[in-house]
């Protein structure tokens, strides 16, 4: 069965600082997407960014990298440079390629940016 | 390009009453899905529909949950009779063929008293 596991159920960094959420998934498929949303307390839920398994390069989207590691499958996501808008509760997702299947969310760890 | 569209944000109702949740996909998106979400938790999958059809309904409950995605007009997903534990946040969400990224709507926050 398909699991995403975020094991840090809270996060806590100073402003400017990089800051490593962590997420490992289980699936025994070959094509997969691996996905970031963020949900700030005014609760909607904000996509950030993409890998799919068959990228080689590790994904990365303005201050937002996902660090893709497919042999331990673990798709961390990386914030450069934190910013105290950055603090909200952030998501790992997971789903299968073939379009139309549902997103598999873990249960989502908070980060609080302090200045 | 407007995002994905959710109302009522917040829905108030009370015990046995039905509730009624209104999604319109971005612009150009044909696939809708909903999602719950319980407090403290993260999203789980409810219904993924296309226009017109149901194509994964295996998250949805068994009773008293439809949701519909018709040729005109919003998707709607509808909760009879709610009882206090269907208090929770519904996300809507859509993505165009041919991409696996899913944009959400708002969400709409059901409170059942």
């Amino acid at each position: 069965a398909q699991k995403i596991t975020q094991t840090q159920p809270g996060m806590f960094v100073q402003e400017k600082e990089a800051v490593t959420l962590d997420c490992t998934y289980d699936t025994s498929d070959q094509s997969y997407g691996l996905f970031w949303y963020k949900q700030p307390s005014s609760g909607e839920m904000i996509f950030l960014i993409y890998q799919g398994s068959y990228d080689e390069q590790n994904a990365t989207e303005g201050r937002y990298s996902l660090n893709f590691q497919k042999a331990r499958k673990s798709a961390n996501l990386v914030i450069s440079a934190s910013q105290l808008g950055d603090s909200a509760m952030y998501f790992c997702a997971m789903r299968h390629i073939w379009a139309g299947t549902a997103l598999i969310f873990g249960k989502g760890t908070t980060l609080s940016v302090s200045s | 390009n407007a995002g994905v569209m959710q109302n009522p944000r917040h829905l108030v109702r009370r015990r046995g009453q039905e509730a009624r949740l209104r999604c319109s996909p971005m612009k150009g998106h044909s696939h809708v899905y909903w999602y719950r979400q319980l407090p403290e938790e993260g999203l789980k999958f409810m219904v993924y529909l296309q226009k017109e059809n149901i194509i994964d309904e295996s998250g949805m409950p068994k009773e008293r949950f439809s949701a519909e995605f018709p040729k005109e007009g919003p998707s709607i997903l509808r909760i009879q009779q709610v009882v206090r534990g269907d208090s929770a946040a519904y996300f809507c969400a859509s993505s165009p063929t041919g991409s696996d990224t899913q944009y959400f709507g708002p969400g709409t926050r059901l409170t059942v008293l």
